[in-house]
C-alpha cells in the first residue's frame, strides 16, 4: 500500500514570498490533515479535512495561510507572504476516517530567509 | 486544554541498556494515546495506539503501556537502529478533537 505523498521535499524562499505545497494522501484515506513542526517541537495541527469538507481550522494563520482539498483527495497549502517564523517542517497526514490513526508523510521542509 | 509531556527530552543509552520514556498527558477524555517514532529527516511512523488504563501492546523490543495519567514506552535491549525520537500523542472524546502531540524524546543507542 503506498503511503501519503508530499512534495517538494525542500524549500528555501525569501521572506514576502509565496510557497505551495502538495499532499496525496493514502488512497481511500477520507480524512486529511496539514501539521506544521518546528525544530524540537511536536506537529501541530494547521487544518483537518474531512473528504472535500473543512473540519477544523482554528489554528491555521488564515491571514497568510491558505489550504485546500477540492476533490477530497490531493490537497495543497499555500503560505502567501512568508515570515520568518514559518521555517519549519510541514506535514501532511492521512486516516481512513476521523479519529483513526493517522499515518504521516515525509515532509516538506521549508526555509524563509 | 489537552497537554502532553514527555520526559526525558534526550536519552543516551548503551546497546543492550534497557530503559523506559514517560508520557504524562491531561486529556478531557481519553479516545486514544499515540506513539509514533520519527527518523531525522522523515515524518512520524505510527508505532502503537492505546485506549484505556491497563491496556499493554508489544512490537519487538518496544512495549507501551497506560495508566489513567501516563503512557510510559519501555525499550528492552535496545540496538542502534532504535535510535530516534519517539512522540507521543493524544485525542480527546469530545467531538472532533484533534491529536495533541509532546516535544518527543530523542533516544540515542550507541554501540
Amino acid at each position: 500500500e503506498a503511503g501519503v505523498a508530499q512534495s517538494p521535499r525542500y524549500k528555501i524562499i525569501e521572506k514576502r514570498q509565496s510557497v505551495a505545497f502538495w499532499c496525496n494522501p493514502i488512497s481511500g484515506h477520507a480524512t486529511l490533515y496539514w501539521y506544521q513542526q518546528i525544530l524540537g517541537q511536536g506537529p501541530k495541527l494547521l487544518i483537518q479535512f474531512q473528504n472535500n469538507g473543512v473540519v477544523d481550522d482554528s489554528q491555521l494563520p488564515k491571514d497568510r495561510f491558505s489550504a485546500e482539498r477540492l476533490k477530497g483527495v490531493d490537497s495543497t497549502l499555500k503560505i502567501q507572504p512568508a515570515k520568518l517564523e514559518d521555517s519549519a517542517v510541514y506535514l501532511c497526514a492521512s486516516s481512513l476516517w476521523a479519529g483513526e490513526t493517522q499515518y504521516f508523510g515525509p515532509g516538506t521542509r521549508l526555509l524563509v530567509l | 486544554e489537552d497537554q502532553v509531556t514527555q520526559s526525558p527530552e534526550a536519552l543516551r543509552l548503551q546497546e543492550g541498556e534497557s530503559s523506559s520514556l514517560n508520557c504524562s498527558y491531561t486529556v478531557s477524555g481519553l479516545r486514544g494515546l499515540f506513539w509514533y517514532r520519527q527518523d531525522p529527516g522523515k515524518g512520524p511512523e505510527f508505532l502503537f495506539t492505546l485506549y484505556s488504563a491497563g491496556e499493554e501492546k508489544e512490537k519487538e523490543r518496544l512495549k507501551a503501556t497506560l495508566t489513567k495519567k501516563e503512557s510510559f514506552l519501555h525499550i528492552t535491549a535496545p540496538k542502534p537502529e532504535d535510535s530516534a525520537t519517539y512522540l507521543c500523542a493524544v485525542q480527546g472524546s469530545s467531538g472532533n478533537t484533534p491529536l495533541v502531540f509532546g516535544k518527543g524524546t530523542r533516544l540515542s543507542v550507541i554501540a
